[in-house]
């Protein structure tokens, strides 16, 4: 598709819950970010892939987190045990493969509360 | 240890007005420089982006300034209007660490009065 699309759109967990989120990037882009959006809008960068395979996954707390880009499936961000601190907005980004153009092309996010 | 400084935090400027969002970086090796807009509830838009290669670039209403220098870049809205009202965040990437990661400041809410 022309652009990133995520789902759910809103999700709501209570605490100690699983919370999967997913991502389809723009077809041809052949690498996706993830990024967590807390209250005062602060950006967090949490991992990105190239194809199926993680490039960078500095930002992620690996106890509880973990990612996915499988071929031909949406990719997913899983979260086990969610706390109350990680409701936040996760947005996935996705970009055209390296020597091209660095413009990252943002999907509509999804809202996470953990209650 | 913020990498990237934004200021200022909000900003009301007239209808007509120009507006001006500031940034600063530490890590000389950043070296691509995006603007993204975001309206409530909705993702990032890429607005806008330079390299250290050239001080200003323009499209529209839009232009960033880039002094590598003083390690700092800034975003002027010219003519604004009430649709530009949104929260601005500029960012930066190491492309050269491979990584390719936003490295985000942490916004300016824009709003333009009628």
């Amino acid at each position: 598709g022309e652009e990133v699309a995520q789902t759910p759109k809103h999700l709501v967990r209570g605490e100690g819950q699983k919370a999967k989120l997913y991502c389809a990037p723009i077809k041809g882009h052949s690498y996706v970010f993830w990024y967590q959006q807390v209250l005062k809008n602060e950006f967090k960068f949490l991992i990105s892939f190239q194809n199926e395979n993680v490039f960078d996954e500095t930002g992620m707390p690996k106890e509880r987190f973990s990612a996915k880009c499988l071929p031909n499936s949406p990719c997913s961000l899983e979260i086990q045990a969610t706390k109350l601190e990680d409701s936040a907005v996760y947005f996935c980004a996705s970009s055209q493969p390296a020597g091209a153009s660095h413009e990252q092309y943002f999907g509509p996010g999804t809202r996470l509360t953990v209650t | 240890q913020q990498q990237v400084k934004q200021s200022p935090q909000s900003l009301i400027v007239q209808k007509g007005g120009i507006s001006i969002i500031n940034c600063a970086y530490e890590n000389t090796a950043f070296d691509y420089f995006p603007w993204y807009q975001q309206f409530p509830g909705k993702g990032p838009a890429l607005l806008i982006a330079i390299r250290p290669d050239v001080s200003e670039k323009k499209e529209g209403r839009f232009t960033i300034s880039f002094n590598k220098s003083a390690k700092q870049f800034s975003l002027h809205i010219m003519d604004s209007q009430p649709g530009d009202s949104a929260t601005y965040f500029c960012a930066a990437v190491n492309s050269g660490g491979s990584n390719y990661k936003l490295t985000f400041g942490k916004g300016t809410l824009l709003t333009v009065n009628p």
